[in-house]
């Protein structure tokens, strides 16, 4: 049980588009879904808190009109990637979770921006 | 924000040896956790350490808790090749480890030489 899917999984686009991320919970309803960015050989930063049915908490330092987080259902939050540049190229990790005490990780995306 | 930190950056040892990782915080916390994470892929949960406890084993891995210090050490005995990957802790201010987004420190990459 538990499971967290990311789609797509490895997306390229070109420099001025935009990509849009998906996260669902599979087999439970995720009240809290987290978005995170992961840099090349570098640590996850948290982006944003979502939770269904209101707006996006994001972290300082994050676009919140660059990074629109929809987090429409308990089992999906979806996280659009908008005017992307190269310096958006990274390992963008979801997070869900139906209780306090755990929180599940997708797959993650890779996202290319050339 | 980022405020772990692991060290080593870099773990090479031989198989069957063990492991070790530390990491240190610089906020209070209400619990902490490690993850390991294998290149490319997304997060394994491994275990959950609460602020008041001190020492909690899964398996082959033990992990230690000083508050008082502000940080952990997870240890992995008789390593195996498929231990290979990165490790990173994360914490947590409320007092679940679900609802709030995660602190992650920077990593240990771990390598077992077969």
């Amino acid at each position: 049980g538990a499971v967290v899917s990311q789609h797509p999984s490895r997306v390229i686009c070109k420099s001025g588009t935009s990509v849009k991320i998906e996260c669902r919970s599979l087999d439970f309803q995720a009240t809290t879904m987290f978005w995170y960015r992961q840099f090349p050989k570098q640590s996850l930063m948290l982006m944003a808190t979502s939770n269904e049915g209101s707006k996006a908490t994001y972290e300082q330092g994050v676009e919140k009109d660059k990074f629109l987080i929809n987090h429409a259902s308990l089992t999906l939050s979806t996280l659009t990637v908008t005017s992307a540049h190269p310096e958006d190229s990274s390992f963008y990790i979801c997070s869900a979770s139906d209780t306090v005490y755990e929180q599940y990780f997708g797959p993650g995306t890779r996202l290319t921006v050339t | 924000s980022q405020q772990g930190e692991e060290d080593p950056q870099a773990l090479s040892i031989q198989e069957g040896e063990n492991a070790t990782m530390n990491c240190s915080y610089k906020t209070s916390i209400n619990n902490l956790q490690w993850y390991r994470q294998n290149s490319g892929r997304g997060l394994v949960h491994l275990i959950l350490i609460r602020s008041n406890e001190r020492e909690k084993h899964s398996g082959r891995l033990r992990v230690t808790l000083d508050t008082s210090k502000k940080s952990s050490s997870l240890l992995i005995t008789a390593s195996r090749a498929a231990d290979t990957a990165s490790y990173f802790c994360a914490t947590s201010t409320y007092s679940g480890g679900g609802a709030d987004g995660l602190t992650f420190g920077k990593g240990t990459h771990l390598i077992i030489q077969p």
